[in-house]
C-alpha cells in the first residue's frame, strides 16, 4: 500500500484559496488518490477523487501531476466552515485492499 | 434511511463489561466497514463486510473484538471485557460497492468510554 505524507495542519483565512499537497512516492499503477474531510464529531466525507491530471467538482479541484507522486487539494475561496481534518488516500480498485487513513491535515479557517 | 446511523451515540461503561455498538448502513450497501479513532488521532480500520461475509477482519485488536452482519443488512461490534484503552470513536461506513475507490457514507460515530 503507498504510504502518504501530508501536513500535520495548515492555517488561511476566509476568502483565500488553500492547497493542500499530499506525497505518495510509491503510488502503484492502479492505484487512486481519494480525499475525505472530517469536521468535529463527524464521520469523514467524500470530496474528490482522481487517477491523473485534473478533476473538479463544485467542492474542490484535485491536481494530479505527470509522475502521480504527489496530488494538491485545491479549496476555492475558503470559509470558516470549511474548518475541518484532511485525509488523502491512496488505494487500488481492489476489493481486497482497506482504506487506510493517517493523520490528515487539520485545516484551520480564520475570520 | 437517508444516511448511515449508529446508536448508542454515546456509551459510558466500566472496564470488564461487554459493549455492542450496531450500525444500520444506508440501504441497498453491500459493503460495511468499521474503524475506530482515538482522540486526534486518523482512523484505524477494523473490518469490512461484503454482505454478510467478512473477508477481511485483520484490524481487529484483539481476540475481545468481534463483528457480525445479519441479512445483509444492520452489523453489530461487541467488545467483551472492555478496557480503557478500547475508549474512542467507533465509526461505520458502507458504499454501495464492493471497490475501494466506491464512495463510503460514514455514520456519526459512537463515543465509547471506558471507566
Amino acid at each position: 500500500l503507498a504510504k502518504t505524507t501530508q501536513p500535520i495542519s495548515m492555517d488561511s483565512y476566509e476568502g483565500q484559496e488553500v492547497n493542500i499537497t499530499c506525497s505518495h512516492n510509491n503510488i502503484a499503477t492502479n492505484d487512486y488518490i481519494t480525499w475525505y474531510q472530517q469536521f468535529p464529531s463527524q464521520g469523514p466525507r467524500f470530496i474528490i477523487q482522481g487517477y491523473k491530471t485534473k478533476v473538479t467538482n463544485e467542492v474542490a479541484s484535485l491536481f494530479i501531476p505527470a509522475d502521480r507522486k504527489s496530488s494538491t487539494l485545491s479549496l476555492p475561496r475558503v470559509s470558516l466552515s470549511d474548518t475541518a481534518v484532511y485525509y488523502c488516500l491512496v488505494a487500488p480498485m481492489d476489493s481486497s485492499y482497506k482504506l487506510i487513513f493517517g493523520s490528515g491535515t487539520r485545516l484551520l479557517v480564520r475570520p | 434511511g437517508a444516511g448511515v446511523s449508529q446508536s448508542p451515540s454515546n456509551k459510558v461503561t466500566e472496564k470488564g463489561k461487554d459493549v455492542e455498538l450496531r450500525c444500520d448502513p444506508i440501504s441497498g450497501h453491500t459493503a460495511l466497514y468499521w474503524y475506530r479513532q482515538s482522540l486526534g488521532q486518523g482512523l484505524e480500520f477494523l473490518i469490512y463486510f461484503q454482505g454478510n461475509s467478512a473477508p477481511d477482519k485483520s484490524g481487529l485488536p484483539s481476540d475481545r473484538f468481534s463483528a457480525e452482519r445479519t441479512g445483509g443488512s444492520v452489523s453489530t461490534l461487541t467488545i467483551q471485557r472492555t478496557q480503557q484503552e478500547d475508549s474512542a470513536v467507533y465509526l461505520c461506513a458502507s458504499s454501495s460497492g464492493y471497490q475501494t475507490t466506491d464512495t463510503q457514507y460514514f455514520g456519526p460515530g459512537t463515543r465509547l468510554t471506558v471507566l
